[in-house]
């Protein structure tokens, strides 16, 4: 089945520094491909989800790039605040015959100091 | 207002006990999923569903139950609880693999 490696672990960051997470997923017909926020305390929340292309979405000061490719699935955070601090996950779904089980990756904890 | 509600939001339970882990969407979404969250683990996932009526094992899924008795709800059962059940448990409900969570149970098993 799909797997998915979340790099880094951990990420300490100073405020308006760029920040770069990385998914590695296995499964090459893998289709939908997400990051999500989690807050101390929260369920994740949706924060962006690209499709089957290479693709670059922007967010409020973050870029999403998919690369099919390689099978890489990277969030970069342009100029971090504190209020980004939380722990991101990546996730993959594939679209055959309806199966919509996302993988995650395992998570990133990133701090961002004032 | 909040699309994916959970209750309870803490439980203590003792080992050997029924628990019952009760989700509930107004996102007239088909899928539901539960899942765990333990430090060093990320999430797993534990039971799904396609819809009402139906339920399928997740990665996970040796001691719990699940049970959707219609679009709206999606239950998770530990019918002889273990401490190695301590955890978060997360519900969420989605489509095409995009998914809304609900805000977590910490349920503690003693």
């Amino acid at each position: 089945g799909e797997q998915v490696e979340q790099r880094p672990p951990h990420l300490s960051v100073r405020e308006g520094d760029s920040a770069v997470i990385i998914c590695t997923y296995t499964d090459p017909n893998s289709y939908y491909f997400f990051w999500y926020k989690q807050e101390p305390g929260a369920g994740l929340q949706l924060l962006m989800k690209v499709f089957s292309s290479t693709e670059i979405n922007e967010g409020q000061g973050f870029t999403v790039l998919l690369n099919k490719k390689d099978k890489q699935l990277s969030l970069n955070l342009t100029a971090a605040h504190p209020g980004d601090s939380a722990v991101y996950f990546c996730a993959v779904s594939p679209t055959s015959g309806g199966n919509y089980k996302p993988t995650f990756g395992k998570g990133t904890s990133l701090v961002v100091h004032p | 207002e909040a699309a994916v509600t959970q209750s309870p939001r803490n439980k203590v339970a003792v080992t050997g006990g029924k628990v019952t882990l009760s989700c509930n969407q107004t996102n007239n979404h088909n899928n539901m999923y539960w899942y765990r969250q333990d430090t060093g683990h990320g999430l797993r996932l534990i039971h799904y569903s396609y819809g009402a009526g139906s339920t399928e094992k997740g990665d996970i899924p040796d001691g719990y139950k699940a049970s959707r008795p219609s679009q709206e709800n999606f239950s998770l059962i530990l019918e002889l609880a273990t401490p190695s059940q301590t955890s978060v448990y997360f519900c969420a409900s989605g489509e095409r693999g995009e998914q809304y969570f609900g805000p977590g149970t910490r349920l503690t098993v003693l």
